[in-house]
C-alpha cells in the first residue's frame, strides 16, 4: 500500500546549527502533509503543515520544502536547540494520517 | 490552541483484565477522533476511527471487540482494551481535529502508558 517513510533514522547536531530532516512518500495524489514532533513519553506535537499547491512554508525557526515531483518533503530547522531533540514524523493526510517511521534528531551542546 | 486530554497517562494492570483510557477534547467538538498504537522506537499506528453517535471504524487487524471504542459526546471518546495480555502493552494515543475538513491537523493526546503484566 502506500506509505510514508524517512530517509535516516538518526540525526545529530551540534547547538546552533541548521537541521534538515528529509521524508519521502509514495503517494502521488496526497495533497496535505504535517509534520510532527514528539519528546519521549507524549504524544506528538504539530510544528507545521502544507499543502500540496505550495513548494514551501515558514514557521518560526522551522521551514517545510514539498517537491512533488520527486515526492519528497523536508522539514528545516534554523538554530537548532536543545530542546528540538526529539523524534520528528512527517505525515501524509488522506482520509487517514499515515505516520512515517521517524528521525530521532539529537541535538549535541 | 486546541487541547486533547488523555486519562490515565499510564496504566498496569493484570492479564485478564479490562482497561479504559479516555480522550476529551477541552476547548472544541470533535465529531472524530482517531485512535493510535505506538510500540517503542516504532511509529505510529492507526488502530481506529471513533465517530460520536455511531460505530467506530477499525484498521484491518485491529480486534473490534477486543478494542472496543465508545464516542457518546462530542468531547469524549473512550478505549477499552478488554482481556488485556502482555502483548497489548504499548503507548496509546488519542488525536482529534480542532476543525473540519480533511486539510487540517490532527492534535493529540500525551498518550497513555499502558503495561500488562
Amino acid at each position: 500500500g502506500e506509505s510514508v517513510g524517512l530517509h535516516l533514522p538518526t540525526l545529530s547536531v551540534q547547538e546552533g546549527d541548521n537541521s534538515i530532516i528529509n521524508c519521502a512518500y509514495s503517494n502521488s495524489a496526497s495533497d496535505y502533509f504535517i509534520w510532527y514532533k514528539q519528546e519521549s513519553g507524549k504524544g506528538p506535537q504539530f510544528i507545521i503543515d502544507i499543502r500540496s499547491n505550495m513548494d514551501k512554508r515558514q514557521g518560526q525557526r522551522v521551514t517545510v520544502l514539498l517537491n512533488k515531483t520527486v515526492k519528497h518533503l523536508s522539514l528545516q530547522i534554523a538554530a537548532t536547540q536543545p530542546g528540538d531533540s526529539a523524534v520528528y514524523f512527517c505525515a501524509e493526510n488522506m482520509r487517514r494520517l499515515t505516520f512515517g517511521e521517524g528521525t530521532q534528531l539529537t541535538v549535541n551542546p | 490552541g486546541a487541547v486533547v486530554s488523555q486519562h490515565p497517562s499510564w496504566v498496569i494492570c493484570k492479564s485478564g483484565t479490562s482497561v479504559k483510557i479516555e480522550c476529551r477534547s477541552l476547548d472544541f467538538q470533535a465529531t472524530t477522533m482517531f485512535w493510535y498504537r505506538q510500540f517503542p522506537k516504532q511509529s505510529l499506528m492507526l488502530m481506529a476511527t471513533s465517530n460520536e453517535g455511531s460505530k467506530a471504524t477499525y484498521e484491518q487487524g485491529v480486534e473490534k471487540d477486543k478494542f472496543l471504542i465508545n464516542h457518546a459526546s462530542l468531547t469524549l471518546s473512550t478505549l477499552t482494551v478488554t482481556s488485556a495480555h502482555p502483548e497489548d502493552s504499548s503507548f496509546y494515543i488519542c488525536s482529534a481535529r480542532a476543525r473540519t475538513g480533511e486539510d487540517s491537523p490532527l492534535h493529540f493526546g500525551n498518550g497513555t502508558r499502558l503495561t500488562v503484566t
